[in-house]
């Protein structure tokens, strides 16, 4: 396995334009979780998911934002209607849940999507 | 609200010299605390992890962890121009892992 794979890398989009991103976490991995990062700043947590059930989702994500991993294998994140404070890099990172406590969420991540709302 | 703190930089310390990184935490609930690099434009890649009290060393880079005054450091000796990157310091607050905003690193020649 090759680790993380987002698709696609980057995306420019207009203002009120629906977009999907695409992530394929590390192949024994059971939990994949999606980040936005912006410029000077850490990865800010949206949300995750354990196998195919998304466990948590963060207060800050507004309704436009919506998340899947049907098949507990991929993902994808979507965005409604964008709107030019939505560009971001967009971050996908996969760990193993119930391994040994010193392996717990490590988590690795994918090359993320940088999105461009114009 | 659960937060990581970290100062931002720039910290410029010479090649061949240790630099240090800092970081805090708000919740004492915390088992695991992370140190990604992430060069420019790139994503996040795993330095280190710690989770027991003391220090854990991984070749020039050794991670420090102090719960009773919720801090977590990282020392890298021998630096290098390609350790010039900003370093991000996370913290595993029940499967959900919040990140600090990150410290840029500059390695002087």
């Amino acid at each position: 396995d090759t680790g993380v794979s987002q698709d696609p890398r980057h995306k420019i989009t207009k203002r009120g334009q629906n977009v999907t991103f695409r992530c394929d976490p590390i192949s024994e991995h059971n939990r994949l979780y999606w980040y936005r990062q912006t410029l000077g700043q850490g990865p800010e947590f949206l949300t995750y998911f354990q196998n195919e059930a998304q466990l948590e989702k963060s207060r800050l994500l507004s309704d436009r934002f919506s998340a899947e991993r049907p098949k507990g294998s991929f993902s994808t994140l979507e965005i409604q209607r964008t709107e030019q404070g939505d560009s971001a890099m967009y971050l996908c990172a996969s760990s193993l849940a119930g391994g040994t406590f010193t392996a717990k969420n490590i988590q690795y991540f994918g090359a993320g999507t940088r999105l461009s709302v114009l | 609200q659960k937060e990581v703190e970290q100062n931002s930089g720039p910290l410029s310390v010479p090649e061949g010299a240790i630099a240090s990184l800092n970081c805090t935490y708000s919740d004492r609930g915390s088992q695991s605390f992370f140190w990604y690099r992430q060069y420019s434009g790139k994503s996040p890649e795993l330095i280190m992890f710690i989770y027991s009290n003391g220090d854990k060393e991984d070749g020039r880079f050794t991670a420090q962890l102090n719960k009773a005054s919720q801090y977590v450091s990282l020392l890298i000796r021998d630096s290098q121009p390609s350790d010039s990157a900003t370093y991000l310091c996370a913290a595993d607050y029940n499967d959900k892992i919040i990140f600090g905003k990150g410290t840029r690193l500059h390695i002087l020649p």
